[in-house]
């Protein structure tokens, strides 16, 4: 399902606790995107990478953090300083310097925390 | 940020008719414009996009139209069927970020036979 996966599937956590969350391609794309879906929100754009060692923020980035250490890797920390971090999280790739505009979504990480 | 507005926020049409979901953008940098279904449970996929050096697009029962002028952008499907029941989603790329995208809150389609 485009080779793009995440992990874990589901992932509890207590309040006040910082939690990581994985995404991996291996579709030698340059860009990887974080978006957070809520329930009549639509996909909000979290943070996002267009190259190694590089990010940018995007609309919903307060209380988030992410490092992209690797092509193939966009981890996604959740701090403790997100007000309601409890939602559906995707994570994508594309290949924009291919002018190829479509994104690939992993199959979601629905973080609850308690 | 710049917004994406979709209408309506559910549909509910009869198989075999048309259905026509809607699509306002505010960043006039935009220059792409996908539509992506999501089934339940499932994560979404691409099923059309436009660029906006084209007026539209069609792909089978599909297509897509992009007015620049008046920043608005519509997905017709044609000849529903059952299995298009899904939440569809516009999107438009964010200026010059490299197809970053803002996306609309979404559509319910329900298709009844």
């Amino acid at each position: 399902d485009g080779g793009i996966t995440q992990s874990p599937k589901y992932l509890f956590r207590k309040e006040g606790q910082n939690v990581t969350l994985s995404c991996e391609q291996n579709l030698n794309h340059d860009a990887m995107y974080w978006y957070r879906q809520d329930p009549g929100q639509g996909l909000r754009l979290i943070y996002y990478s267009q190259i190694v060692n590089d990010f940018q923020k995007g609309d919903i980035a307060e209380g988030y953090s992410v490092s992209r250490e690797k092509k193939e890797s966009f981890p996604l920390t959740v701090t403790s300083a997100q007000k309601n971090p409890t939602a559906f999280y995707l994570c994508a790739s594309s290949n924009p310097g291919q002018g190829e505009g479509e994104q690939f979504f992993g199959p979601g990480t629905r973080l609850t925390v308690l | 940020g710049e917004n994406v507005e979709q209408h309506p926020s559910t549909l509910s049409v009869q198989e075999g008719d048309s259905a026509v979901i809607k699509c306002t953008y505010s960043d006039s940098a935009s220059n792409y414009f996908p539509w992506y279904k999501q089934e339940l449970g499932k994560r979404p996929q691409l099923i059309i996009d436009i660029r906006s050096n084209v007026g539209e697009k069609k792909d089978q029962r599909i297509a897509v139209t992009l007015n620049k002028t008046a920043k608005h952008f519509s997905l017709h499907i044609t000849e529903t069927q059952p299995e298009d029941s899904a939440v569809y989603f516009c999107a438009a790329s964010i200026g010059n970020s490299g197809y970053a995208l803002n996306f609309g809150k979404g559509t319910s389609l329900l298709v009844t036979p």
